[in-house]
């Protein structure tokens, strides 16, 4: 069973728009919580990742933010540009990380 | 530094075959692990390592062995190529187990026919 539920499965937004993708666990051990990036033909790599002791991260265009009583987190791109069409993974575990099935965020010009 | 590298890029087996999916990396990490990606179900953990010598399942293990013999490597055997096994795999490698960054090679597309 998926331990890390991801939503939308896919979503389009325009350039400027804000793209946003949410993620619920089930775990409460779980103490990490990454997002990756990942474009075709190339392996994921890490966007940005938050620690349950706070509830807001940001980094540049990127946000993640954390609700550990809803056991729930999610990402926020802002400003989205068409470099940022790819698929995102939502993360969480110790180490050993639990994937969500990605969401594939299409920018349109 | 080169990173995590993966080879072959691509391999076509057929049922019943076996082969071995190479992984190296050369940043001195402990922690290696392998994924599959299939469509709609994220990555997936196969098998992992803290460290050389030491390897455990992750969760989904069955018809495939690793070993870890060195710090730098950590293949993935495919010991009788099943439809099922059709995917596309992912080493990755960090620092330590825990809340570090897990870096990814870039992946070997199977077919198993």
């Amino acid at each position: 069973q998926q331990q890390v539920k991801q939503s939308p499965q896919s979503l389009i937004v325009q350039k400027g728009g804000i793209s946003i993708i949410n993620c619920a666990y089930e775990n409460t051990a779980f103490d990490y919580f990454p997002w990756y990036q990942q474009f075709p033909g190339k392996g994921p790599a890490l966007l940005i990742a938050i620690r349950p002791d706070v509830s807001e991260k940001k980094e540049g265009r990127f946000t993640i933010s954390f609700n550990k009583s809803a056991k729930q987190f999610s990402l926020h791109i802002m400003d989205s540009q068409p470099g940022d069409s790819a698929t995102y993974f939502c993360a969480a575990g110790w180490g050993k990380l639990q994937f969500g099935a990605g969401t594939q965020v299409v920018v349109t010009p | 530094n080169a990173g995590v590298t993966q080879t072959p890029k691509f391999q076509v087996l057929k049922t019943g075959q076996s082969m071995t999916l190479q992984c190296a990396q050369d940043m001195n990490h402990e922690y290696m692990s392998w994924y599959r990606q299939d469509p709609g179900m994220g990555l997936r953990l196969i098998h992992y390592s803290v460290g050389a010598g030491i390897t455990d399942q992750g969760e989904v293990p069955n018809g495939y062995n690793v070993s870890r013999s060195t710090t730098e490597d950590f293949p993935l055997r495919l010991l009788s190529a099943a439809p099922s096994q059709t995917s596309v795999y992912f080493c990755a490698s960090s620092y330590r187990d825990g809340a570090y960054e897990q870096y990814f090679g870039p992946g070997t597309r199977l077919t198993v026919t």
